[in-house]
């Protein structure tokens, strides 16, 4: 009974290649986020949508991109994939940002060629 | 034991031995607390919150800590079990850009649970 979905579970891109990952969710919960996590790393969060209203960290790098088209689905775009950006991307939701927790999906494994 | 760099801190333990995991936290303005465990290939798994008008919170074999003169938390897992085995994440709730709060997590302990 998955609440937070992601597909693919893993994914091979070329490096310079767009990409996109999605993530879905049937708790109809008011907020999605999106987070890289490396090896042994914590994760680190990129930016987070407030129903429609988009908020970016100051350091995410501008190669990266999301979408939220309705409150179930999220999209995050990687438009000029790096070695670098080969990572664990994690999408998580939330009833709201304050004081309640979040609930993970699995992670899209993504590597770069 | 306690590595730097990359690495994560362990903690080695005997099946059926109580374990506690420890993190710093570096904000005194942070209310809300959670702790995760992550297994190998899988998201966080939520464990078990605080928040900060509390002190103590337990769950099933879990309890947290919270002293906040400190700024320190711990998780506390009764009887461990090999499938305890995991990397334990705890995050604090604080205040982000323009007002949202974000979790930021701290770095991560890997528990090991030995037969």
């Amino acid at each position: 009974d998955a609440m937070v979905i992601q597909n693919p579970r893993y994914q091979v891109t070329q490096f310079g290649k767009p990409v996109t990952l999605s993530c879905s969710q049937t708790l109809n919960h008011n907020v999605m986020y999106w987070y890289q996590q490396k090896s042994s790393q914590a994760p680190k969060l990129l930016f987070h949508y407030y129903d429609k209203d988009f908020n970016n960290e100051a350091d995410t790098p501008d190669n990266f991109q999301s979408r939220r088209p309705n409150t179930s689905f999220c999209f995050l775009d990687i438009r000029s994939p790096g070695l670098g950006d080969a990572a664990m991307y994690l999408c998580a939701t939330a009833l709201s940002t304050g004081g309640q927790p979040q609930h993970f999906g699995d992670g899209t494994r993504l590597s770069i060629l | 034991g306690e590595s730097v760099g990359l690495h994560l801190p362990t903690l080695s333990v005997q099946e059926g031995d109580n374990s506690i995991i420890n993190c710093a936290y570096s904000n005194s303005a942070s209310d809300y607390f959670i702790w995760y465990k992550q297994e190998s290939g899988k998201g966080p798994q939520f464990i078990i919150d605080i928040r900060s008008n509390m002190d103590k919170r337990q769950g099933q074999r879990v309890t947290v800590l919270l002293n906040k003169t400190v700024k320190h938390l711990s998780l506390q897992i009764a009887a461990t079990q090999p499938g305890d085995s995991a990397v334990y994440f705890c995050a604090e709730n604080r205040a982000g850009r323009g007002s949202n709060y974000k979790l930021t997590f701290g770095k991560g302990t890997l528990l090991t649970v030995n037969p």
